[in-house]
């Protein structure tokens, strides 16, 4: 069973940048088909997708939010992280890490996405 | 583009169908998933109309032309939530999330 934990700074200050990390259980951030994601929810937001990163592709981005975000993968700790430059109080959100799969339904002969596995959440507020 | 509703009420027991029109439905299927407070997202429709294990049956997916629906029939007031439909863009690399409906159950 696939499990994922954020971790990283509750805060964080303005112009400074945020930094947290993904730690993955259950299955080997090389897996193919899996798509490493970031995704945040601002207060009383919808959900906003930041970026990926696919193991043996790179990465892409949110184009709103490319100039500031960079998303890496740590092979040896099984990590992918996320960083966001230059925060301002807009940045306050929760983050979460996903697992975004790639898949084949072999009966109806189709491939489809999905965000399978979430992690619970973190709570990041930019503010001096 | 993935457009929601903001909004939506049903009466317990009866019908409800949340709707997401895009572009990119004509092109992915589209992936549902429940918010409730505090929680993160779960899917509870994927694929053409598949319910992950767990999910009750009463929830079911739906597409035309370019809006795919989400319906739950015999809705319960655990169902009150928010729901988000979710799909990739026109070129297969971006990632989009329609902006959520929340669900009242009268």
């Amino acid at each position: 069973q696939v499990q994922l934990q954020e971790s990283g700074p509750g805060l964080v200050k303005p112009s400074q940048t945020l930094s947290l990390t993904c730690t993955v259980s259950g299955a080997s951030i090389r897996s193919g088909s899996y798509y490493w994601t970031w995704i945040r929810q601002l207060p009383g937001k919808g959900l906003q997708w930041i970026g990926n990163i696919y193991y043996s592709e790179g990465s892409y981005y949110n184009p709103s939010l490319e100039s500031r975000v960079t998303i890496s993968v740590d092979t040896s700790k099984n990590q992918f992280s996320l960083k966001l430059n230059s925060v301002t109080a807009a940045d306050t959100a929760v983050y979460f890490c996903a697992k975004e799969g790639y898949y084949y339904d072999s009966n109806e002969l189709y491939y489809y996405y999905n965000f399978d596995v979430w992690g619970q959440g973190t709570p990041v507020t930019v503010s001096s | 583009e993935l457009t929601q509703d903001p909004t939506v009420s049903v009466a317990l027991g009866q019908t409800v169908k949340i709707t997401c029109q895009g572009d990119t439905v004509r092109i992915y299927y589209i992936t549902w998933y429940q918010q409730k407070p505090g929680q993160a997202p779960v899917v509870v429709i994927y694929g053409k109309n598949n319910r992950p294990s767990g999910v009750p049956d009463r929830f079911s997916g739906s597409s035309s032309g370019n809006t795919a629906s989400l319906t739950i029939t015999g809705t319960q007031a655990e169902d009150e939530a928010d729901y988000y439909c979710n799909s990739r863009d026109s070129s297969g690399n971006l990632v989009m999330f329609g902006g959520g409906t929340k669900l009242t159950v009268l």
